[in-house]
């Protein structure tokens, strides 16, 4: 299996909501990653897990929490976002995350809409 | 500080033709250097990859991309371009040196391929 996949595909949310967004992966990969992609623009990253422990916080706001309750899972708890939170939330694995070379690996996405 | 350029926001090419999407970068030591492709409404897909070794690399659905390590550069190239080819190309780098290990894989600002037939 070489895939990563995400849920919901599309979640609309209002401002006071709490939602979460989740990813999965069998491929035995020990780093896992959020990005946010705004429209034709490239994907900017907001977490790295890496083995199970938050390794990167790109200094994202507290609205956001991931989670990776093992290492084929990862969270994204959303609450009390803002509009400008709208957004394709990307998740991805690789192999690790110390080693450069290895790609990465990113699931179809999360279509968030804050309302 | 590592940074990747991807000159042009937009390629046209007609299908047959051969394309290049080009990109340069700058890091510190040796670079790894990526290329993904992203279809609408899609994440991204990875194509290939150079680490070391020969400049050449070939990857998925017939691309190849050339490391030029004296113009650091990373250029996407295809002989011939198909409709399907169509998508936003992104070039990535990380870092290779030990003190800059476990850095984020920096990207480009993305180029649309716009193969028309």
């Amino acid at each position: 299996d070489t895939e990563v996949t995400q849920t919901p595909k599309h979640l609309v949310m209002g401002m006071t909501n709490k939602k979460s967004l989740k990813c999965e992966q069998h491929m035995g990969h020990r780093a896992m990653y959020w990005y946010k992609q705004k429209a034709k623009k490239p994907p900017e990253l907001m977490f790295v897990y890496s083995y199970e422990k938050l390794s990167i916080n790109e200094s994202v706001p507290s609205r956001f929490s991931p989670e990776c309750p093992n290492s084929s899972l990862l969270n994204l708890h959303l609450h009390a976002l803002q509009p400008e939170d709208s957004a394709l939330y990307l998740c991805a694995s690789s192999q690790d995350h110390d080693s450069s070379y290895n790609e990465q690996f990113f699931g179809p996405g999360t279509r968030l809409t804050v309302l | 500080a590592q940074s990747v350029a991807q000159p042009e926001d937009q390629v046209n090419v007609a299908e047959g033709n051969p394309l290049t999407v080009k990109c340069t970068y700058s890091v510190s030591g040796n670079p790894y250097l990526f290329w993904y492709v992203q279809y609408p409404n899609r994440g991204l897909q990875f194509l290939l990859k150079y680490i070391t070794g020969d400049n050449l690399v070939k990857g998925s659905y017939g691309f190849e991309a050339e490391f030029n390590k004296s113009q650091t550069s990373f250029h996407l190239k295809k002989p011939s371009a198909l409709v399907s080819d169509s998508a936003l190309y992104f070039c990535a780098v990380r870092a290779s040196s030990l003190n800059q290990a476990g850095t984020a894989l920096i990207f480009g600002k993305g180029t649309t391929l716009s193969v028309s037939s």
